[in-house]
């Protein structure tokens, strides 16, 4: 089965500053990688998603790359604020191939100092 | 539209109780899936139901894990008997518009076994 890991576990920031996160998977079928952002004790909320027909995504401060040859995406975030303080992460799937249940990484924990 | 309902939010039980778990889905969703979201984890699949259609049940312990979805609608959970290991937060998820994979998850039902 499909295989997600996702580095690295912990990240601190200034705030204003950039953050990236990164995930690898292992099965080549897959083809839709969504990024959550899950604040404590809340659900997690889709903030962006990409498609393996396209090498990158951008929404406001926030972008995915993905590079399918080498099984990674990662997930970008410019001028980070104290607001985006959360778990985040990252998840694959292959809908095209009947596989729709996301399979995710273990997640990252972003601290936006002030 | 409204979201995905789950209900309880809470639940304490002693272990080898009995619980279970309601998921009321966006309207139109004919996808539903159940995660399990043991705490420091990313959620792992549980079942995935497509209508009422059990699509992938391989990651559901079967001695003490039940699921159903009648009519294609709301699904239940149900775990008999409960371990101290099922502490964790039940999530249902739904999804499967026509065009999008995009899946939508409810705030969890969060599980402690005594």
């Amino acid at each position: 089965g499909e295989n997600v890991e996702q580095h690295p576990s912990t990240l601190s920031v200034q705030e204003g500053d950039s953050a990236v996160i990164k995930c690898t998977y292992s099965d080549s079928a897959s083809n839709y990688f969504p990024w959550y952002k899950q604040e404590l004790g809340k659900r997690p909320q889709l903030i962006i998603d990409i498609r393996s027909n396209v090498g990158e995504k951008k929404d406001q401060r926030i972008a995915v790359t993905l590079n399918k040859t080498a099984k990674h995406f990662s997930l970008h975030i410019t001028e980070t604020q104290p607001e985006d303080s959360a778990v985040y992460f990252c998840a694959a799937s292959a809908p095209d191939t009947g596989r729709r249940a996301l399979t995710f990484g273990s997640g990252t924990r972003l601290q936006v100092q002030p | 539209e409204a979201g995905v309902a789950q209900s309880p939010r809470y639940k304490i039980i002693e272990k080898r109780q009995s619980v279970a778990f309601w998921c009321n889905p966006i309207s139109g969703h004919a996808t539903l899936y159940w995660y399990q979201q043991i705490l420091g984890q990313g959620p792992k699949l549980l079942i995935q139901f497509q209508n009422n259609g059990v699509v992938d049940d391989s990651q559901l312990p079967k001695d003490r894990f039940s699921a159903e979805r009648l009519k294609g609608v709301d699904s239940t959970l149900k775990i008999q008997p409960a371990k101290l290991e099922d502490s964790a937060v039940y999530l249902c998820a739904t999804g499967s518009r026509r065009g999008t994979d995009t899946q939508y998850f409810g705030p969890g039902t969060r599980l402690t076994v005594l």
